[in-house]
């Protein structure tokens, strides 16, 4: 069965600094997708990034970026210029190829220091 | 578009009594999951459906719970004989095939 491990439960960052969130993963499979997904307080969730298996480049949007490391099985997160927008739980997601549900880590909880 | 919705946003109920929350899916989309999350952890799945076929069922689903979509529009989740166990917060998305999945803003159980 496929997990999904987030080791850090809560990470804490300078505004504007730069933070990296990590994520495992155990999968047989070859054809997967991983996503982040973001939770503020009492919000919906949203989802910030995703990653295609096959594909060898890491994905980017502005200003959240992945270090995507299929051998090893880990899939971080880097948030740039970090905002207080940013503040909220961040989970890591995965999905088989063949599989629709979603399987979660336990979260991230993301604190922004002004 | 409209975002999925999901109603109630809350719901707080007695031990043994029934509950019933609907969601619906951004227009379009053909696919539409339950996942469950209690307090500081990660969603966990409950069903999914493709149109109006449920498909996948996870064990989490027990006989007091079951789940609906009529003509592949919205859906529902009714809970039969409430426990507390049952508290959570209940998440529904859509997706168009097997693409990304967007959420709704969740329906927050809590049993008495």
């Amino acid at each position: 069965a496929q997990t999904v491990t987030q080791s850090q439960p809560e990470m804490s960052v300078q505004e504007a600094e730069t933070v990296t969130l990590s994520c495992t993963y155990d999968t047989s499979e070859s054809d997967y997708y991983l996503f982040w997904y973001k939770q503020p307080p009492s919000r919906q969730m949203i989802l910030v990034i995703r990653q295609e298996a096959y594909k060898q480049q890491n994905a980017t949007e502005n200003r959240f970026s992945v270090n995507f490391q299929k051998a090893a099985k880990s899939f971080s997160l880097k948030i740039s210029d970090s905002q207080l927008g940013d503040a909220a739980m961040y989970f890591c997601a995965y999905r088989g190829d063949s599989n629709y549900q979603l399987i979660w880590g336990a979260g991230t909880k993301l604190i922004i220091k002004p | 578009d409209t975002g999925v919705s999901q109603d109630p946003r809350h719901k707080i109920t007695k031990r043994g009594q029934n509950v019933t929350f609907r969601c619906d899916p951004i227009s379009e989309h053909n696919r539409l999951y339950w996942y469950r999350q209690t307090l500081g952890q990660g969603p966990e799945f409950l069903t999914y459906f493709q149109n109006e076929a449920q498909l996948e069922k996870s064990r989490l689903l027990s006989d007091r719970f079951s789940a609906e979509r009529p003509k592949g529009s919205f859906s529902t989740l009714e809970i039969q004989r409430t426990e507390q166990g049952d508290s959570a917060m209940y998440l529904c998305a859509s997706s168009l095939k097997g693409d990304t999945q967007y959420f709704g803003p969740g329906t927050r159980l809590t049993v008495l």
